[in-house]
């Protein structure tokens, strides 16, 4: 199974920070990787597909990048409705696979 | 709108079965592969088991391969998990989603059900 790592497992930051998550594969999986955000008691949100594309209605301070096994994603100015926790998770091959997942937290 | 309405979870024994099923609205679900992913309590998200569109195809994780059986009713719009031999650390919220599989990504969710497993 391939392996997803990501870091930091946690973070604090204010309101208008960049904020930058990192997940890196055990093995290259090219660019088929997804970011998710979820918040507490709620289900997964799909933010990026296929490391770099922004999903339909997510707003643009979010951006991903990346390829192979390393992977980012990035939310340019943080807003109060960012503080969540936020999964990497890549499909490119079964089973598909998550990392374990940043949380956010308020500075 | 996309709308997944997930049922059937509760308590149950170690050893004991249940059924979930997922209820899709709003877009074609003959169309679209589908996925259940789950999540311990205070734990992490796991995917669990896909299904094409037409039930020819279905892959899950290892931890349930045996136990658990994807199935889906096209007529019905429905998705399903059958869990047999249900131990402890199968206790999570189960949730489908919708699969994005254009771009191999779980694009809409539904609310989760929690499946508890306990003596």
């Amino acid at each position: 199974d391939i392996q997803m790592t990501q870091s930091p497992s946690s973070l604090s930051a204010s309101v208008g920070d960049r904020v930058t998550i990192t997940c890196r594969a055990s093995q290259s999986i090219s660019t088929y990787l997804n970011w998710y955000q979820q918040k507490p008691g709620k289900a997964p949100k799909l933010l990026i597909y296929a490391a770099s594309n922004l999903q339909s209605g997510v707003p643009s301070r979010f951006s991903g990048s990346g390829s192979g096994t390393d992977f980012t994603l990035t939310i340019s100015s943080l807003q109060p409705e960012d503080f969540a926790t936020y999964y990497c998770q890549q499909s490119y091959g079964t089973p598909w696979t998550f990392g374990q997942g940043t949380k956010v937290e308020i500075k | 709108e996309v709308q997944l309405v997930e049922s059937g979870g509760g308590l149950v024994q170690p050893g004991g079965s249940l059924r979930l099923s997922c209820a899709a609205s709003g877009f074609t679900f003959s169309s679209s592969w589908m996925s259940w992913v789950r999540q311990a309590p205070g734990k992490g998200l796991e995917w669990v088991a896909n299904i094409k569109l037409d039930g020819s195809e279905k892959y899950y994780v290892g931890s349930v391969k045996g136990r658990f059986t994807i199935s889906r009713d096209n007529a019905k719009n429905s998705l399903f998990l059958e869990m047999n031999s249900l131990r402890v650390e199968d206790t999570a919220v189960y949730y489908c989603a919708k699969e994005a599989r254009e771009w191999l990504s779980m694009s809409d969710w539904g609310q989760g059900t929690l499946v508890t497993v306990s003596s």
